[in-house]
């Protein structure tokens, strides 16, 4: 069985920092490409960045909103992957949810882990 | 950046009503389009990807057409269960794979 957990929401200060974790466990973790989506309360979805395999350059893709702000690793020998955010803003509040692309779509999900930004 | 606007951004129907929901794409995506549904607190649901190609396991009262900039999702006959959110993504080419806004789907 696929499992997907999100971890380290938290409430944070305008301008500060925080590092969600996502641990995987039910497919092979180091051939997968990880997504971040996040959605802002009440809002759509938002892509968020994604970050490719080691086989694949591990090269990583962010949206513009977040790019130079927030980084994704991954660590293929626990089969996570991380977004370090930085800089944050109150426009960053949303729920963040980790998901690992099967093709060209997403298939596994997370729960979500909630991330709000204070002024 | 591709956007995608979906419409409506809301609709009511009832149990066994017809309902169809539009994506379209600000420029070409050939069929790199993908649906998903979304129950209120719960992670999006893979319905359709590719355009038209139902996910296993998802009810085949559900279909996917379209390609190029215009896409539908259509419930043949809507159930209980399909009370919730869908929204279509592109997937074309090279990232943003930017989301539509969604289209609540309630209860008449």
């Amino acid at each position: 069985e696929v499992q997907v957990v999100e971890s380290g929401g938290d409430l944070v200060k305008s301008g500060g920092s925080l590092r969600l974790s996502c641990a995987t466990s039910g497919f092979i973790f180091s051939n997968a490409w990880m997504s971040w989506v996040r959605q802002a309360p009440g809002k759509g979805l938002e892509w968020v960045g994604r970050i490719k395999s080691k086989a694949s350059g591990e090269t990583t893709d962010y949206a513009a909103p977040v790019k130079g702000r927030f980084t994704m690793s991954r660590d293929d020998s626990k089969s996570m992957v991380f977004l370090q955010m930085s800089s944050l803003k109150t426009e960053d509040t949303a729920v963040y949810y980790c998901t690992a692309e099967r093709g060209s779509y997403y298939l596994f999900w997370g729960q979500g882990t909630l991330v709000t930004v204070s002024s | 950046d591709i956007q995608m606007t979906q419409s409506p951004s809301s609709l009511s129907a009832s149990v066994g009503d017809r309902v169809t929901i539009t994506c379209r794409a600000s420029q070409s995506i050939n069929s790199n389009l993908n649906w998903y549904q979304q129950k209120p607190g719960k992670a999006p649901k893979l319905l359709i990807y590719s355009a038209f190609t139902l996910q296993s396991g998802v009810p085949s009262r559900f279909s996917g057409s379209g390609s190029g900039t215009d896409f539908t999702l259509t419930i043949s006959s809507l159930q209980p269960e399909d009370f919730a959110t869908y929204s279509c993504q592109q997937t074309y080419s090279t990232p943003p794979w930017t989301f539509g806004q969604g289209t609540k789907v309630e209860i008449k």
